[in-house]
């Protein structure tokens, strides 16, 4: 029963290197969503999709992109690294939209130096 | 834009205290409520959600939230807590057809023997 599975788990980027952290669940979701968590704050939303072919914009999309291939899988692009990137990233998907519950990933511990 | 306010970013109780965190959202419309707990190491786990009917809704492992919709509040309450019960513990609200969550910052329960 895997759920929502994220790769890697932990990440050290130099500055201006570029990196994909993967993201697949096995739930026939339609919805994905990435977030990121940053110390003392809660998650903010850096993109969605809504199924395959379909992505938008969340609260922080600047320096990342997505794409969504496919049903299962979600991979977050980091282009250029930046310092201000370093922050624990979650992927989560729902069956659907409002009023389904969210499942989450164990998140992934990105540092950038 | 939506917010969600969390009163208090740390708590220290003892075992078999009361435990009530606070809660707020600013968002006139209609929303869904939802408490997330995440244990030291391991990913966000759903508690407990509010989308409609009866304001005082029973989640997981003894804990319960009251919907307040005069006060935009949505507090979280369990009447004892156990040792097992640190972790970090997030209110979310989200509005519209995306279920897109908007997180407050958290709150940090350590619970001592």
């Amino acid at each position: 029963n895997a759920g929502v599975t994220q790769t890697p788990k932990f990440r050290i980027l130099k500055i201006g290197q570029s990196m994909t952290l993967q993201c697949t669940q096995d739930m026939n979701h339609n919805y994905m969503y990435w977030y990121r968590q940053d110390p003392g704050m809660g998650l903010k939303l850096i993109y969605y999709s809504v199924g395959a072919g379909i992505t938008d914009k969340g609260e922080v999309p600047n320096g990342y992109n997505v794409s969504r291939s496919t049903t299962e899988d979600f991979p977050l692009r980091l282009e250029l690294a930046a310092p201000s990137q370093t922050s624990v990233y979650f992927c989560a998907s729902s069956s659907g939209g409002s009023g389904n519950t969210i499942y989450f990933g164990e998140g992934s511990w990105l540092t950038v130096v | 834009a939506q917010s969600v306010s969390q009163h208090n970013h740390h708590v220290i109780l003892s075992e078999a205290a009361s435990l009530e965190l606070g809660c707020n959202y600013s968002y006139g419309g209609t929303v869904n409520l939802f408490w997330y707990v995440q244990y030291p190491g391991q990913h966000l786990q759903l508690l407990l959600k509010y989308f409609s009917g009866d304001p005082l809704v029973k989640g997981i492992k003894g804990f319960e939230a009251e919907f307040i919709k005069s006060k935009f509040s949505f507090n979280l309450r369990k009447p004892s807590v156990q040792w097992s019960d640190t972790a970090e513990y997030f209110c979310a609200v989200s509005s519209g057809g995306y279920n897109k969550l908007i997180f407050g910052a958290g709150t940090r329960l350590a619970v001592h023997p």
